[in-house]
């Protein structure tokens, strides 16, 4: 059980690149969330899913496009890079019943700069 | 909206002392639940403890107690005996807002010094 996984750790892009971030959890958790965070501002979420074929979006939507095509995972896509974008980025899972009542599992993180 | 603020950017203390940590919270939901997660130096994120706001009694998972004022919508945390361990990033979080995840404050960076 790995829990949830984030790849890559570490990225560093130039503005106007494009990339996906990848997240997967293997714990069959319905609902699954993208946050960033930057120094001084805690986390803030991105994007949220409560399940294969929905997402929505949340405080900080714009740069960012998701897709749930299956449980397991949630990529992220950035289409063209910003130095505002310079983060780093969790996603987070959970059970759709436990969502508001319970932990939410974190990744280890992805830090991307944007040159 | 939903606001979680804490304000205390960084503190210190000796080993061995309690240090307690400050959030407040702003929310019109009837029911939520409240978190302290701390976050060490390798970025993971670790539930510390939970708090639903229908319950009165204070939280307590072994060293780590909460003091929970809902009128005041104050939400704080008490380590006691803090270890060298405990030096992280704390975030105080809040739920309510739907099914929209979490509400996190700013954090508050804790050393304990030895």
């Amino acid at each position: 059980n790995a829990g949830v996984t984030q790849t890559p750790k570490f990225q560093v892009l130039k503005t106007g690149q494009s990339m996906t971030l990848q997240c997967a959890q293997d714990m069959n958790h319905e609902y699954m969330s993208w946050y960033r965070q930057d120094p001084g501002m805690g986390l803030r979420l991105i994007h949220y899913s409560v399940g294969a074929g929905i997402t929505d979006q949340g405080e900080v939507p714009n740069g960012y496009n998701v897709s749930r095509s299956t449980t397991e995972d949630f990529p992220l896509r950035l289409l063209s890079a910003a130095p505002s974008q310079t983060s780093v980025y969790f996603c987070a899972s959970s059970p759709l019943t436990s969502v508001l009542t319970d932990t939410q599992y974190f990744g280890p993180g992805t830090r991307l700069t944007v040159l | 909206a939903q606001t979680v603020t804490q304000s205390q950017p960084e503190m210190s203390v000796q080993e061995a002392e309690t240090v307690t940590l400050s959030c407040t919270y702003d929310t019109s939901e009837n029911n939520y639940y409240l978190f302290w997660y701390k976050q060490p130096p390798s970025r993971q994120m670790i539930l510390v403890i939970r708090q639903e706001a229908y319950k009165q009694q204070n939280a307590t998972e072994n060293r780590f107690s909460v003091n929970f004022q809902k009128a005041a919508k104050s939400f704080s945390l008490k380590i006691s005996d803090s270890q060298l361990g405990d030096t992280a990033m704390y975030f105080c979080a809040s739920t309510g807002g739907g099914a929209d995840g979490l509400t996190f404050g700013k954090g508050t960076h804790l050393i304990i010094q030895p």
